[in-house]
């Protein structure tokens, strides 16, 4: 149980386009999802939470416009990154949790931004 | 706040000799702690957590970790290291703003044959 996907797993993109990844919690209902921004031999960097049907609470540092957060149901959350460009390559980690006592983590997302 | 750090940014082992990670942490509140394995573009997954109750914490793979309250800290450790345990491992503990998760630096585990 628990599982979480995340798609597509690698994107590669022109600069100026847009990006969505989605976040799926595939067997638990998900109160609240989480993303994460992870460079090359880094730890990971919260960047938003959101909750079902409500606004995403943004990290200090992270552009609400740039990065956009929907959380429209309990099994989905997408991550819009809006007009790309190569400083915004890296690896996007999404999670779930249920109870918000414990996350459960997508198998992430490769984007690259040329 | 709380904070977490992990000591040594990369270890490094003979296959069967004993892994210690090494993850302090603070928190102004009990701390609900984790700690998490990252293989090569993947996502994390949970080895093993601690709540509340025994100290002594058993998770996957023959991965153990105590917490100690009174040193702050929550090492992680195997027996014997095998080939596939190599690998990024993360501490992490709860925040206590909205089940946020607040993450060590992360710490890279070489298993040499």
């Amino acid at each position: 149980g628990a599982v979480v996907s995340q798609h597509p797993s690698r994107v590669i993109c022109k600069s100026g386009t847009s990006v969505k990844i989605e976040c799926r919690s595939l067997d638990f209902q998900a109160t609240t999802m989480f993303w994460y921004r992870q460079f090359p031999k880094q730890s990971l960097m919260l960047m938003a939470t959101s909750n079902e049907g409500s606004k995403a609470t943004y990290e200090q540092g992270v552009e609400k416009d740039k990065f956009l957060i929907n959380h429209a149901s309990l099994t989905l959350s997408t991550l819009t990154v809006t007009s790309a460009h190569p400083e915004d390559s890296s690896f996007y980690i999404c999670s779930a949790s249920a109870t918000g006592y414990e996350q459960f983590f997508g198998p992430g997302t490769r984007l690259t931004v040329l | 706040a709380q904070s977490v750090t992990q000591l040594g940014s990369h270890v490094s082992v003979s296959e069967g000799a004993l892994v210690l990670l090494r993850c302090n942490y603070s928190s102004s509140v009990p701390p609900y702690l984790f700690w998490y394995v990252q293989y090569p573009n993947q996502g994390l997954q949970l080895l093993l957590k601690y709540t509340t109750g025994a100290t002594l914490v058993k998770g996957i793979n023959g991965f153990e970790a105590e917490f100690k309250k009174s040193e702050t800290s929550f090492h992680l450790t195997k027996p014997s290291a095998h080939m596939s345990d190599a690998a990024e491992y993360f501490c992490a503990v709860r925040g206590n703003q909205g089940g946020k998760l607040i993450f060590g630096q992360g710490t890279e585990l070489s298993v040499k044959p």
